[in-house]
């Protein structure tokens, strides 16, 4: 149990639509990353937001966007929903950012596009 | 990215110790070494992590070659629950609008069946 929860566990939606998915992030931890994980691939890291701003963002089109929340919670926005876009989506939340610290991951929300 | 190299797939028994191989011969001075694992149907989760020194932990141990370029994570007694995918990784670090950030980038991990 990492302390870390994301909702909701699953999701469908429609190519075109737009979805936002939502991390509360573990007590004290003012750093969220969010990843994106294909069926059989690894995770794919998305962007983080430290202290409610945007601080590094990985291969991903201007239609994945984020926030973060003065309570170190976050949401995932995702416009124009392609059918490439299923995959399961992980919330991982560190005490700091840099690359000497930990992550704690969500169980994660499986999002299909149809 | 600096990448790394695991191999596919290992198999263990239960109660044996198991060592997991990591190759990473571009590795930088800055970069940490991270093992994550991941369970069927779960998020990755942290195992451990280290820079130049030997690291233990409840769960694990971390061994780091002395040029940095190969690592082993060591599990001392197997179990059922171990059987997962184990993520190598090297954490890169970076600088973006004057904050530092790590972002972990996956390989295909290691799948590790561990038999009764």
């Amino acid at each position: 149990e990492t302390g870390v929860t994301q909702s909701p566990t699953h999701l469908i939606k429609t190519r075109g639509q737009q979805v936002t998915l939502r991390c509360s992030s573990q007590s004290g931890h003012n750093t969220v990353s969010w990843y994106q994980q294909a069926l059989g691939q690894g995770p794919q890291f998305i962007f983080q937001y430290y202290r409610e701003e945007e601080n590094g963002r990985g291969n991903f089109p201007p239609r994945f966007s984020g926030l973060q929340f003065p309570n170190y919670s976050s949401e995932l926005n995702v416009n124009a929903l392609e059918l490439d876009d299923s995959a399961l989506y992980l919330c991982a939340s560190s005490f700091r950012t840099g690359a000497g610290t930990e992550a704690f991951f969500g169980q994660g929300t499986r999002l299909t596009v149809v | 990215d600096a990448k790394t190299t695991q191999p596919n797939s290992m198999e263990s028994n239960e109660e044996e110790p198991v060592h997991l191989p990591c190759n990473h011969s571009t590795i930088s001075g800055t970069d940490y070494i991270h093992w994550y694992r991941q369970l069927p149907s779960q998020g990755p989760e942290y195992v451990i992590h280290g820079l130049t020194s030997n690291v233990n932990n409840r769960m694990a141990s971390l061994a780091i070659a002395e040029d940095r370029k190969s690592s082993t994570l060591i599990l001392h007694r197997a179990t059922l629950r171990d059987a997962a995918v184990y993520y190598c990784i090297l954490r890169d670090y970076m600088n973006a609008g004057g904050t530092s950030y790590g972002k972990l980038t996956f390989g295909q991990g290691t799948i590790l069946t561990v038999h009764p």
